[in-house]
């Protein structure tokens, strides 16, 4: 069974860093292209980034540019999200997913995401 | 960045009602449209596709339309499992951006 497993979320300082994992099983990892969605408090979905299955092409919302950076190891079935210079908005609950489609976008695996708490 | 707005943003129904739930984008996705059904607490589940192809295991009673940029998610026959929120997705402009959400409560 197609499964991710989010990891690496908790609470740290305006300004901090926290690296987010994610660890993909029953499926062969290398050949999606991946995606990072978060989901502030009671609020709704925003996607933030994606990575090709290479690792080589990375897209990111304007709202995390520069300050997060998304990576994957296909060796250990794994995807990155480093997130720096992190904000109060930034809080959330991060959602890492999979893109099914070679040439078309959706998310058709879920993890059940990591949640990140940007206070002082 | 395109804007998706769904409509009702809210809806009480009962089990087995017929519900609609409208997407409608700010400008022509063509049919880059998804649907995702949301329960509290869980993450998100991948209804529909490409505007009208249904995910695998997801119940005929969803079924998706439009094209452009109005576009509808019909649940046949509600049932108690199906009370959740639910969100479109467009995939067609960069950044992909979401619909605020439309939540179907029990009446």
């Amino acid at each position: 069974e197609a499964q991710l497993v989010e990891s690496g979320g908790g609470l740290v300082q305006p300004g901090g860093s926290l690296r987010l994992s994610c660890a993909a099983s029953g499926f062969t990892f290398s050949t999606y292209r991946m995606t990072w969605v978060r989901q502030a408090p009671g609020k709704g979905l925003e996607w933030i980034s994606d990575i090709s299955t290479s690792g080589t092409d990375m897209y990111y919302a304007d709202s995390v540019k520069g300050r997060f950076t998304i990576s994957r190891d296909s060796a250990r079935n794994s995807l990155y999200l480093q997130m720096n210079s992190l904000r109060a908005e930034d809080t959330a609950m991060y959602y890492c997913a999979r893109n099914p489609f070679r040439d078309y976008i959706a998310f058709d695996i879920w993890g059940p995401g990591t949640m990140v708490i940007v206070s002082s | 960045d395109i804007q998706m707005t769904q409509s009702p943003s809210s809806l009480s129904a009962s089990v087995g009602d017929r519900v609609a739930i409208s997407c409608r984008a700010s400008q022509t996705i063509r049919t880059h449209l998804n649907w995702y059904q949301q329960k509290p607490g869980k993450a998100p589940k991948l209804l529909v596709y490409a505007a009208s192809g249904l995910q695998s295991g997801v119940p005929s009673r969803f079924s998706g339309s439009g094209s452009g940029t109005d576009f509808t998610l019909t649940i046949s026959s509600l049932q108690p499992e199906d009370f959740a929120t639910y969100y479109c997705h467009q995939t067609y402009g960069t950044p992909q951006t979401f619909g605020q959400g439309t939540k179907v409560e029990i009446k």
